[in-house]
């Protein structure tokens, strides 16, 4: 079955460092893989999508990679604040390509 | 633009009773879905729609049931709640089919009792 992993252990790092976080799946052929933020009692924002095509893709302090063949997207934040202290979504597209699933999530705390 | 709206914000129920989570956009989405949230188990897919009159199930749809009359309102059916039920409730609606970012509502968190 489709499975997305994302690392559980919550990610704490210094302001002004890169924060990596990682996206494992299995059992899918995605077009395309999309990275979201979800804040605690908020529902999830839309950040990045990467086509299959597409190795890096950046916008502003953030940078998304995709490796097919490793079956993996990393997602970097780099000179983080406390301001980007959430939980990040991976997510691909569902079976019938109407839906997503998400992983479940890394949460990411960035201290002073 | 108001995006996705959910309505209520909070509900507790009890066991055995119904209820309807609401659920709107106004961005003239095809696309329409449901997902739970609960803790350690990510968001899950319940139900979703292509478009007015379409749906189909997501991965756990056992005890809810959807309608989509009209592209702009997708509501979630609770027939006989029971406790296994509680959980947080996210609406998502997309343009079209693929290469689209997603638009959630702001949850409905649900405590069945």
């Amino acid at each position: 079955s489709q499975k997305i992993e994302q690392n559980s252990e919550a990610l704490n790092i210094q302001e002004g460092k890169t924060a990596t976080l990682t996206c494992n799946y299995t059992n899918y052929s995605p077009a395309y893989l999309q990275w979201y933020r979800q804040d605690p009692g908020r529902g999830p924002v839309f950040l990045l999508l990467i086509r299959e095509n597409e190795k890096e893709k950046r916008k502003e302090r953030l940078k998304v990679t995709f490796d097919t063949t490793l079956k993996q997207s990393l997602f970097h934040i780099t000179a983080s604040q406390p301001a980007d202290s959430a939980t990040y979504l991976c997510a691909l597209d569902q079976s019938s390509g109407y839906a997503l699933n998400f992983g479940k999530g890394t949460s990411l705390l960035v201290t002073p | 633009n108001a995006g996705v709206t959910q309505t209520p914000k909070f509900q507790v129920l009890k066991t055995g009773q119904s209820m309807t989570l609401q659920c709107a956009q106004d961005m003239n989405h095809e696309y329409m879905s449901w997902y739970r949230q609960d803790p350690g188990m990510g968001l899950r897919l319940i139900h979703y729609s292509v478009g007015a009159g379409i749906t189909d199930q997501g991965e756990v749809p056992n005890g809810y049931n959807v309608s989509r009359s009209t592209t702009e309102d997708f509501p979630l059916r609770l027939l006989s709640a029971a406790p296994s039920q509680t959980s947080v409730y996210f609406c998502a609606s997309t343009l079209g089919q693929g290469f689209t970012e997603a638009f959630f509502g702001q949850g409905t968190r649900l405590t069945v009792v």
